[in-house]
């Protein structure tokens, strides 16, 4: 069974403070990684997909890493907009219509 | 494209009682899928709908839960004799088949 376990739970960041959110992942064979982030109240919004080990996406103050069995998602000098949950899936091969399964997410609140 | 459209955002419901939402997908989209978010949780899948046909379902998903997609276009999901433990998220997703688009969800309140 495809699993996927996301740390820290919750991360509090000073304006400027960089770090990074791990996602590990265990699955027979891994299609794509999927980065997505999600605000109160609304639907996950598309960040990243990964799919190969040593692939790397950039998009303004993020970048996605993936290994073979972890992907990070590194956030450089954030801003509080940057305030959201971030959510982690894999899609496997041979899931029928392509399914994800994702973690429980990391909540971060970046202060200003 | 205007994105996947889910209504109602909100929907109280009391015990027992039925209650259906709609889902409509962006019109390109071969692929719909239901999936339920509980407070604190990551999206657990419920279904898989290719055109007008449902391929999948989810273990989580019971008797009581019934889902169509007519003709391929927008689709629906029935909560038949709701339940407290019913209260969640509900999102709908399309796919024209890679990378999803989530709609906003329709927040679930059985009291």
């Amino acid at each position: 069974e495809d699993q996927v376990t996301q740390s820290p739970e919750a991360l509090r960041l000073q304006e400027g403070e960089s770090s990074s959110l791990n996602c590990s992942y265990t699955v027979s064979g891994l299609r794509g990684l999927f980065w997505y982030r999600q605000d109160p109240g609304k639907g996950p919004e598309f960040l990243f997909t990964l799919y190969s080990a040593g692939e790397e996406k950039e998009k303004e103050r993020l970048k996605a890493t993936l290994t073979k069995k972890e992907s990070f998602l590194h956030i450089t000098a954030p801003k509080p907009e940057d305030s959201a949950t971030y959510l982690c899936a894999v899609q496997a091969f041979g899931t029928s219509g392509s399914r994800l399964t994702f973690g429980e997410g990391t909540q971060l609140t970046v202060n200003p | 494209d205007t994105g996947v459209s889910q209504n109602p955002r909100h929907k109280i419901t009391k015990r027992g009682q039925n209650v259906t939402f709609r889902c409509d997908p962006i019109s390109e989209h071969n692929r719909l899928y239901w999936y339920r978010q509980t407070l604190g949780q990551g999206p657990e899948f419920l279904t898989y709908f290719q055109n007008e046909a449902q391929l999948e379902k989810s273990r989580l998903l019971s008797d009581r839960f019934s889902a169509e997609r007519p003709k391929g276009s927008f689709s629906t999901l029935e909560i038949q004799r709701t339940e407290q433990g019913d209260s969640a998220m509900y999102l709908c997703a399309s796919s024209p088949g890679r990378g999803y688009t989530f709609g906003s969800g329709t927040r679930l309140t059985v009291v």
